[in-house]
């Protein structure tokens, strides 16, 4: 199974400040990769596909890039709305695998 | 719209089998792939399985010999079955559609405890 290593667990920013997470694949999954958000008590909700592709509705802030096997999620300019887990996916082979989530916090 | 909702027992006994429900609408079943996701109290996400367009499924490694994805598609449901029920797959379970799992029922929450 392909392992997706998500990082930092959790962290803390001020509003405005911009924030980067990372997932790095055990291996290539090309741009097999989505990241998604959830917030307490919710469904998760995509926010990038295709590993740098804006799902619709979800604000210009968000941004996805890739860099060989390693992924990361940007958030700029973060709002107090942005609070929540973070969750990247790869989906390149099956069994398609989940990172251990990046819980985001205001300051 | 697209809309998902799972259905199925709170509680189940440990060793059990566990039978959940999703019913789908606004797309079809022979056109789209049903995921199931669950979560399980205070922790992170795990892809369960899979029925894709065609019919065929595929699972989670570690759930692969206790567990069954199905559908009707008349009916646009799917079906998970999971069997041997342990505490540790006390979870809350969604549905999930979409090439990119787009769209989310609002889950389904199983508890396993005697």
């Amino acid at each position: 199974d392909i392992q997706m290593t998500q990082s930092p667990a959790s962290l803390s920013a001020s509003p405005e400040e911009i924030v980067t997470i990372t997932c790095q694949a055990s291996q290539d999954i090309g741009n097999w990769l989505a990241w998604y958000q959830q917030k307490p008590g919710k469904s998760p909700q995509l926010l990038i596909y295709s590993a740098t592709s804006l799902a619709d509705g979800i604000p210009s802030r968000f941004s996805g890039s890739r860099s060989g096997t390693q992924y990361s999620l940007k958030i700029s300019r973060l709002q107090v709305e942005d609070t929540g887990i973070y969750y990247c996916l790869q989906r390149y082979s099956n069994p398609w695998t989940f990172g251990g989530g990046t819980k985001l916090e205001l300051k | 719209q697209v809309q998902l909702k799972e259905s199925g027992p709170g509680l189940v006994q440990p060793s059990q089998t566990l039978s959940l429900t999703c019913t789908v609408s606004g797309f079809s079943l022979t056109s789209n792939s049903v995921h199931w996701v669950r979560q399980p109290p205070g922790k992170g996400l795990e892809w369960v399985g899979a029925i894709w367009s065609g019919g065929s499924t595929d699972y989670n490694s570690a759930l692969k010999s206790r567990l069954s994805i199905s559908r009707d598609t008349s009916k646009s449901q799917v079906f998970l079955k999971m069997n041997s029920l342990q505490t540790e797959d006390t979870a809350i379970y969604f549905c999930t559609t979409g090439g990119v799992m787009d769209a989310w029922g609002q889950g389904a929450s199983v508890t396993v405890s005697s």
